[in-house]
């Protein structure tokens, strides 16, 4: 079956510090990928996705390209801030059922960054 | 925010008794989720909802039931809690479509069954 594949945590950078979360994903056909953050006490928001291969997705300095040769959609960011301190889930879509908004996700990677 | 509102915010129940979690949305949204979360699990589907009293089961739908008598609001029940049950759930919803229009989540219910 599907599934999605994060690298594990926690990972703690200092301030300014180059990020790489690394997520790949098993999967047949063609899913949509996401990467959805959750900040302390609250629920996953959609940080950025990539509907098709070689699509980038980009959103608040956070990039992602949708690698179908490599099955990866690795997060990215040049100079992460304390601000940026939360849980990345990496997920996927899946047409369960019929519908097309269910999503399988990654266990997520706790970031924590240190100024 | 999306307009959506999960009730209560936090629970603390004995087991083998029932439980219900509610979720309510303004958003007019079609699809509605039930997530748990577990520490090394991430976030896996309890069930789902395609419209009113339309439902499914997703990966983890043993001990739950849901209904959706109403656009607006999604109910997931235990019937007899077990500690297994222990998490924190979550709603989301979606508009759905070929676009894989993305989830909104609530900020979730912390349920502890003792």
């Amino acid at each position: 079956g599907n599934s999605v594949t994060q690298m594990e945590g926690p990972v703690t950078l200092s301030e300014e510090a180059f990020l790489t979360i690394n997520c790949t994903y098993t999967a047949t056909g063609y899913p949509s990928l996401f990467w959805y953050v959750q900040y302390p006490g609250e629920g996953l928001q959609l940080l950025l996705k990539a509907t098709k291969a070689d699509d980038k997705g980009s959103n608040k300095g956070f990039e992602a390209t949708y690698r179908k040769e490599t099955t990866s959609f690795h997060l990215e960011k040049g100079s992460v801030q304390v601000s940026d301190s939360a849980v990345y889930f990496c997920a996927l879509s899946d047409n369960y059922g019929g519908s097309q908004g269910n999503l399988i996700f990654g266990k997520g990677t706790k970031l924590s960054v240190k100024p | 925010d999306a307009g959506i509102t999960q009730s209560p915010r936090h629970k603390v129940t004995e087991t083998g008794t029932p439980v219900t979690l509610r979720c309510h949305q303004t958003e007019n949204h079609r699809y509605m989720y039930w997530y748990r979360q577990d520490p090394g699990h991430g976030l896996r589907l309890i069930h789902y909802s395609y419209g009113v009293k339309d439902t499914d089961k997703g990966e983890v739908s043993d001990g739950y039931s849901v209904s959706r008598s109403k656009t607006e609001d999604f109910l997931l029940t235990l019937e007899s809690a077990t500690s297994s049950q222990t998490s924190v759930y979550f709603c989301a919803i979606s508009g759905g479509g070929a676009d894989n229009s993305p989830l909104h989540f609530g900020n979730g219910t912390r349920l502890t069954v003792t």
